[in-house]
C-alpha cells in the first residue's frame, strides 16, 4: 500500500546535539511538508518541497534544515540552534501543487523530546 | 491573509447525540476546503473534502457543506460513537500565490458511552 513512512516513532535528543527526522513517501507526489504540532495546538508548517532539489522556509523554519535529493525522501534536521524542540512532527506530501482540491497525506509523526 | 477558524473544545457528547463543529474562513480566490482528523498518537487523515461553492462532503456519516455566502464549512455527524473520539481539523488550500494550506487549531472531541 501507499502511504508515508516516518521514523523514527520516539527520538531524544541531547542539548547541543543534531538529530535528523526521516519522512519517505511512495506516494509518487511532487509536494512533501514538514509541520510541527505543540499540545493542544494546531500545525504550524517549517519547511516545504515542491520539487526535487527544491524547498522553501515555512512559518517557523529557524532552527530546522531540510533536504529533498530525492522525491521520495524529505528529512528534516532539528537543529542544537532550536531552543525548544519538543513536539510532534508531522510529515506530508500532497500532488503537484495548482491542482485544485488535492488533500496531503500525512505520516503518523515523530515524537521528539529533550532528555 | 487566508485563516481558518474553528470552535475551541473540547467537546464532550454521549454516545448517539448530534454533532456540530463550526468552522469559517477567510481567503482570497476560491479555496477547496477539507476537515482532517486526527486519532491519539497519529497523523492527519482526510474526513471529507469540498471543492466549489454549495458542494457537499460526506464520509462515515459526517457531512459538510460548503457555503461561500457564509464562508463557513461546518462539519456534522447525526449520531455519534466513541470511535468517533479524536481531534478534527477545518483547512483550506488555494492556488494562490502558489501552495497554501492552511489548518485551523482543531477541535478535540470526546464521546462516552
Amino acid at each position: 500500500d501507499g502511504g508515508i513512512t516516518q521514523s523514527p516513532k520516539y527520538l531524544f535528543r541531547k542539548e547541543g546535539q543534531n538529530v535528523t527526522l526521516s519522512c519517505e513517501q511512495n506516494l509518487n507526489h511532487d509536494a512533501m511538508y514538514w509541520y510541527r504540532q505543540d499540545p493542544g495546538q494546531g500545525l504550524r508548517l517549517i519547511y516545504y518541497s515542491q520539487i526535487v532539489n527544491d524547498f522553501q522556509k515555512g512559518d517557523i523554519a529557524e532552527g530546522y534544515s531540510v533536504s529533498r535529493e530525492k522525491k521520495e525522501s524529505f528529512p528534516l534536521t532539528v537543529t542544537s540552534a532550536q531552543k525548544n524542540p519538543t513536539a510532534f512532527y508531522l510529515c506530508a506530501s500532497s500532488t503537484p501543487l495548482g491542482r485544485a482540491g488535492q488533500p496531503q497525506h500525512f505520516g503518523d509523526g515523530t515524537r521528539l523530546s529533550i532528555l | 491573509g487566508d485563516s481558518v477558524t474553528q470552535m475551541e473544545g473540547p467537546v464532550t457528547l454521549s454516545e448517539e447525540a448530534c454533532l456540530t463543529i463550526n468552522c469559517t474562513y477567510t481567503a482570497t480566490g476560491y479555496p477547496s476546503l477539507f476537515w482532517y482528523v486526527q486519532y491519539p498518537g497519529e497523523g492527519l487523515q482526510l474526513l471529507l473534502k469540498a471543492t466549489k461553492a454549495d458542494d457537499k462532503g460526506s464520509n462515515k456519516g459526517f457531512e459538510a457543506t460548503y457555503r461561500k455566502e457564509t464562508t463557513s464549512f461546518h462539519l456534522e455527524k447525526g449520531s455519534v460513537q466513541v470511535s468517533d473520539s479524536a481531534v478534527y481539523f477545518c483547512a483550506l488550500s488555494t492556488n494562490t500565490g502558489g501552495f497554501k494550506t492552511i489548518f485551523g487549531a482543531g477541535t478535540r472531541l470526546f464521546v462516552k458511552a
